[in-house]
């Protein structure tokens, strides 16, 4: 069974860097593209950031581009997502998940990111 | 960016009743090159992640039940129960994968 697990989330002060780590097991991780998304807290979804299977082709969310950098390293079947200069703003759940047309979508359960003085 | 419209934003049902979720986007998402609509419904219950309800606008996702269904074409697209359970409630979601950023609806909750 396919699975995302997020880590790395906490309480960092504005300004600050983070780094958010998703691990996958269950499928063949370096087939993938993944991707990165974000909930404000009690509001909807936000695309932030996402990288082809093969890590060649990143793209960014206009919030979030020049402060976030995304990468993957596929012996560890994990895919980063590093935040610098973090804005209050940036306080939000992040979710990670696998990209596919078709079935294979699947999302992780997320981590807290709070961004505060 | 594509902008994905969902009405209405809160839906009371009754249990066993029909409820019917309206998504509209600002412009096609039929994939010219595998003719798919790369639309899909994510439905998120209290403190949970969202999973994945319908993919590539009528193909339900393992495990949903099929009082669920999902049509549309090109721009309008809609997410329909048959019979509505209890289980069923939470914030239902569309989101556009044919173009980054990939965009969400403002959220259904049905309730």
């Amino acid at each position: 069974q396919d699975q995302l697990v997020e880590s790395g989330g906490g309480v960092v002060q504005p300004g600050r860097s983070l780094r958010l780590s998703c691990v996958a097991s269950g499928f063949i991780f370096s087939s993938y593209d993944m991707y990165w998304v974000r909930q404000l807290p009690g509001k909807g979804l936000e695309f932030v950031a996402h990288i082809s299977f093969d890590g060649r082709k990143k793209y960014f969310a206009d919030s979030v581009k020049g402060r976030f950098s995304i990468s993957r390293d596929t012996s560890k079947r994990t895919v980063f997502l590093q935040m610098k200069s973090l804005r209050p703003e940036d306080t939000a759940m992040y979710f990670c998940a696998r990209d596919a047309v078709g079935p294979d979508v699947s999302w992780g359960q997320g981590t807290l990111v709070t961004v505060s003085s | 960016d594509i902008v994905m419209t969902q009405s209405p934003l809160s839906l009371p049902v009754t249990p066993g009743e029909p409820a019917s979720i309206s998504c509209r986007s600002s412009q096609s998402l039929v994939d010219a090159d595998d003719g798919k609509t790369h639309l899909d419904w994510y439905l998120q219950k209290p403190g949970q992640s969202p999973q994945l309800l319908m993919f590539t606008l009528s193909s339900r996702a393992s495990g949903v039940p099929d009082r669920f269904s999902g049509s549309g074409s090109g721009t309008d697209f809609t997410l329909k129960i048959s019979r509505v359970e209890a289980e069923d409630v939470g914030i239902y979601y569309c989101m556009q994968h044919i173009e980054f950023p990939y965009t969400f609806g403002q959220g259904t909750k049905l309730e």
